[in-house]
């Protein structure tokens, strides 16, 4: 079975610091692997994703398959990176599997 | 961007009541709608995955004659909870996939709060 794990529920840094979120995941297949974004009071949105290999608002993240891990890096975090962070797993190209989450948090 | 819409965006009810939430893509056509469910301070856990015009395919665990799906349009999938009761309070989220492009793109509606009472 599928299975994505964040290891941090919470995760707080100082402006200007580097973050790393970090996801864990198993999987027997190839997965396509995904980072969700959801600002305070608003809806859920995509960041990023693995096959495209782009860096969105800063942020980038890189499949380690010897790893099992797709970490979301950025090297200076600003304080409107505040949010909760889903990293997301999909088998089958649609249906996705969500870690718990981590609430980031950009102290001034 | 493609925009979805729930409706409500949340709804108090009393316990042994139905009640039907709506998730429309507003300007994209959806074959393939998703609803989740989400806890408190918890991860979004896929209940069901609505397809226009056939069954919804659900989750191990999730009861799918007490969450009754219906994706009757390109454009509309709708959830009833029905015979809620107060473990059934939690908030509600659909996603959407349009036919075309990227299959893994998803967008999110806003969810809905239900408070079964």
């Amino acid at each position: 079975a599928q299975r994505v794990t964040q290891p941090e529920k919470l995760l707080s840094v100082f402006k200007g610091a580097p973050v790393e979120l970090k996801c864990n995941y198993s999987y027997s297949g190839s997965p396509e692997l995904f980072w969700y974004v959801q600002y305070s009071r608003q809806r859920l949105q995509l960041l990023l994703r693995h096959i495209s290999r782009e860096s969105i608002k800063g942020f980038t993240a890189d499949l380690n398959k010897g790893e099992t891990s797709f970490h979301l890096k950025k090297p200076f975090a600003q304080e409107e990176d505040s949010a909760m962070y889903y990293c997301a797993l999909s088998k089958s190209g649609s249906r996705l599997t969500f870690g718990e989450g981590t609430q980031l948090t950009v102290n001034p | 961007g493609a925009v979805v819409s729930q409706h409500p965006s949340w709804v108090i009810c009393k316990s042994g009541t139905s009640v039907k939430i709506e998730c429309r893509s507003l300007d994209f056509q959806a074959t393939t709608m998703f609803w989740y469910r989400q806890f408190p301070k918890q991860s979004l856990m896929l209940m069901a995955t609505s397809n226009e015009g056939s069954k919804a395919t659900y989750e191990q665990g999730v009861e799918k004659d007490k969450f009754l799906i219906n994706h009757a349009s390109l454009t509309l999938s709708t959830l009833t909870v029905t015979s809620a009761h107060p473990e059934d309070s939690s908030f509600y989220i659909c996603s959407a996939s349009p036919p075309e492009g990227a299959r893994f793109e998803q967008y999110f509606g806003p969810g809905t709060r239900l408070t079964v009472t």
